[in-house]
C-alpha cells in the first residue's frame, strides 16, 4: 500500500516555509525523499533511517518518526527553484524496494 | 555522476504489439528498477532486478516482463500492449550495499509511451 502524502498541492510565496508529510500504514525501515521538476527525472534529496534522526542540507530538512510511521519534509525560506513534485518513498519490512507516495505538488511564486 | 539512459523519450505503438523499453546505467549498480508514473498515482514499481538474470515482481507486474542479460542493461517488455498501459515509464538504478534502505535511486528521464 502506498504511503499517504499531505498536502496534495501547495502554493507558496518566495521566502515562505512548507511542510510535507508522509505516512505509512506499515512499519518503516527508512524513508527517501525525491523532487521531480516538470518534464525531468526525479532527483534524490535525502534518506532517513530508523532512529528518528533529522537530516538536511541548506534549507531543506526532514524528520523520521518511527513510532508514528511517518516522515516530514521541511522547506524553509522557499525559493523559486523549490517548485516541483515531491515524493516520499518508504522501505517497509526490510525489503529491497521502495513504495512511493502519490506526490505533493509545490509551486513557489514571487 | 550516475547516468541512466532510456532509449526513447517518446514512443507510439499499437494495441497488441510487443513493446521493448530499454534502460542502460553506467555506474555498475546492482539494482535496477522499472516504474510507471500516472497522474495522481505517483510512481508504482513494476519489476526490479538485483543481479544479472535475477528479477522480482513489484506492485503492478501484470502485463509486463523484464530481461536483464547484462549488469548495465534492464529491459521492460509489454507482451501485448493495451491502451491502459499508456503511461510514463521511468527506469532507476542503485547500489545494493546495505539494501534499498540506505541507497539513493538514480532515475532516467523517462519514456512517454502511448498505445493506440
Amino acid at each position: 500500500q502506498q504511503p499517504v502524502q499531505s498536502p496534495q498541492a501547495v502554493i507558496l510565496r518566495e521566502g515562505e516555509d512548507a511542510v510535507i508529510n508522509c505516512s505509512s500504514s506499515k512499519a518503516l525501515y527508512s524513508v527517501h525523499w525525491y523532487r521531480q521538476k516538470h518534464g525531468e527525472a526525479p532527483v534524490f534529496l535525502m534518506i532517513l533511517l530508523k532512529g528518528g534522526e533529522q537530516k538536511g542540507h541548506e534549507k531543506i530538512s526532514a524528520s523520521f518518526n518511527e513510532k508514528k510511521q511517518q516522515s516530514s519534509l521541511y522547506l524553509t525560506a522557499s525559493q523559486l527553484s523549490y517548485s516541483g513534485t515531491y515524493f516520499c518513498g518508504a522501505v517497509t519490512g526490510g525489503g529491497n524496494k521502495l513504495t512511493f507516495g502519490t506526490g505533493t505538488q509545490l509551486k513557489v511564486e514571487l | 555522476d550516475v547516468k541512466v539512459t532510456q532509449s526513447s523519450r517518446y514512443l507510439v505503438k499499437r494495441t497488441g504489439e510487443k513493446v521493448f523499453l530499454e534502460c542502460v546505467q553506467d555506474m555498475d549498480h546492482e539494482n535496477m528498477f522499472w516504474y510507471r508514473q500516472d497522474p495522481g498515482l505517483g510512481l508504482r514499481l513494476i519489476y526490479f532486478s538485483y543481479d544479472v538474470k535475477m528479477k522480482e515482481k513489484g506492485d503492478i507486474p501484470e502485463g509486463y516482463s523484464v530481461s536483464r542479460e547484462k549488469k548495465e542493461r534492464f529491459s521492460l517488455i509489454l507482451e501485448s500492449a493495451s491502451t491502459n498501459q499508456t503511461s510514463m515509464y521511468l527506469c532507476a538504478s542503485s547500489l545494493i550495499t546495505g539494501g534499498a534502505s540506505n541507497q539513493p535511486q538514480h532515475f532516467g528521464d523517462g519514456t512517454r509511451l502511448s498505445i493506440l
